[in-house]
């Protein structure tokens, strides 16, 4: 059974640095074609794809993040750190991570979510 | 970046419904478009992948249909329990986008 988790701050000050640590189990980053992405949902609207690492640490960025984020894995502690630079309250949200795989002709999708961590900006 | 619509934004439906959700893509995707389902406070669910196929667990009532830049998310006889919003997101380039949902209420 697959599951994904999402711990971090609540509540970051603008300019800081915010981190999220997703901790998943059910399966192993280091399997081929498997991923871990970041969607994140601020209030009342709707969901926006952020970043994601694959099982042979390829990464790839939203570019309108890109500047600001940072993706690692640690396979041995089932975790994926997502690091975002100089917040906003416009980067309030709910912050979601997911599992990220295949179907047998090559089309990525997300099938397991985090129950997603809500993190407010605001000084 | 590909741009996703979703319209409409909501729609009103009763039980026992066929609804139909449209979603359409700026460039064309071929059929590297999935489909999600979330209610209020939860993560969404993956509903269907690749426009057409249903993942395990996902009732038979719910389809989909399109390619290229049209798509459809079908659902065949409305149950209380798909009173939610649903989201379209293509996956053919990054970024990966969603929709701006369609809000299915009663």
């Amino acid at each position: 059974q697959i599951t994904l988790r999402e711990t971090g701050p609540t509540l970051v000050k603008p300019t800081q640095t915010l981190t999220l640590t997703c901790t998943f189990s059910g399966f192993s980053l280091t399997t081929r074609d498997v991923g871990v992405g970041w969607i994140r949902q601020p209030p009342g609207r709707a969901l926006e794809w952020l970043a994601l690492i694959y099982w042979d640490d390829d990464r790839q960025f939203s570019p309108s993040m890109k500047n600001r984020l940072t993706i690692t894995k640690d396979s041995s502690k089932n975790q994926v750190v997502l690091t975002m630079t100089d917040v906003d309250p416009v980067d309030t949200a709910t912050y979601f991570c997911a599992h990220r795989h295949i179907t047998w002709n090559g089309i990525p999708y997300f099938d397991f979510w985090g129950q997603g961590t809500l993190v407010t900006v605001s000084s | 970046d590909i741009q996703m619509t979703q319209s409409p934004s909501s729609l009103s439906a009763s039980v026992g419904d066929r609804v139909t959700i449209p979603c359409r893509a700026s460039h064309n995707i071929d059929v590297f478009l999935n489909w999600y389902q979330q209610k209020p406070g939860r993560a969404p669910k993956l509903l269907i992948s690749a426009v057409s196929n249903l993942q395990s667990g996902v009732p038979s009532r719910f389809s989909g249909s399109g390619s290229g830049t049209d798509f459809t998310l079908t659902i065949s006889s409305l149950q209380p329990e798909d009173f939610a919003t649903y989201y379209c997101q293509q996956s053919f380039t990054i970024p990966m986008t969603f929709g701006p949902g369609t809000k299915v209420d009663i």
